[in-house]
């Protein structure tokens, strides 16, 4: 079955420490993103790529970085630099690069800092 | 400024209660208004998209309509298997930026 996977499913990071979470697709779907939820909040956009080798910041990307090297793979690195890391992570994909047709979602990572 | 509103941030009803979750919209225009199913610890599921003003999209107990402000998800007969946090979101013709909202928790009580 095609879809998202996200791994690991929970993640707890030490202070000072970079932490990378996986997200993989085999849905053929040009564009990748990832969220991240917050409780009471709406989901807010990290970083999106819409095709290999390329990506933009969205709304939050101080203290995250991002890879595409592969059309399959968008991994994402929560480095020291980001202040408050502990949330519900979410990597999206769409069909379109523009998203126009909606997103599939992973199944998400909870990082928490202890 | 582009802004998504849901409304009531959280519902209780009785199984087989009817009623309707309300995503409201201020953009400067519409590309297409989304919503989704989120159920506790898990990635949003994919529900409808609308496109235009009149526009309704049905799927088992769940109907979604669209007007030029807002849009509804009527929920019709619910069982408890409904519950979940209900997701809008809305793109902008502008830049394609997805705005989402905050979502409305439903409870169905057997």
């Amino acid at each position: 079955d095609g879809g998202i996977t996200q791994s690991p499913k929970y993640l707890f990071r030490k202070e000072g420490q970079n932490v990378t979470l996986s997200c993989e697709q085999n849905l053929n779907h040009d564009a990748m993103y990832w969220y991240r939820q917050d409780p009471g909040q709406g989901l807010r956009l990290i970083y999106y790529s819409q095709i290999v080798n390329d990506f933009q910041k969205g709304d939050i990307a101080e203290g995250y970085s991002v890879s595409r090297e592969k059309k399959e793979s968008f991994p994402l690195t929560v480095t020291s630099a980001q202040k408050n890391p502990t949330a519900f992570y979410l990597c999206a994909s769409s069909i379109d690069r523009q998203g126009r047709g909606g997103y599939t979602f992973g199944s998400g990572t909870r990082l928490t800092v202890v | 400024e582009d802004q998504v509103t849901q409304s009531p941030e959280a519902l209780r009803l009785q199984e087989g209660e009817s009623s309707s979750l309300n995503c409201s919209y201020t953009v400067s225009g519409l590309r297409g208004l989304f919503w989704y199913r989120q159920d506790p610890g898990k990635g949003p599921e994919f529900l409808f998209t609308l496109y235009s003003a009149g526009e309704e999209k049905e799927k088992e107990r769940l109907k979604a309509t669209l007007t030029k402000k807002e849009s509804f998800l009527h929920i019709t007969a619910p069982k408890p298997e409904d519950s979940a946090t209900y997701l809008c979101a809305v793109q902008v013709n502008r830049d394609d930026k997805i705005i989402f909202g905050k979502g409305t928790r439903l409870h169905i009580l057997p």
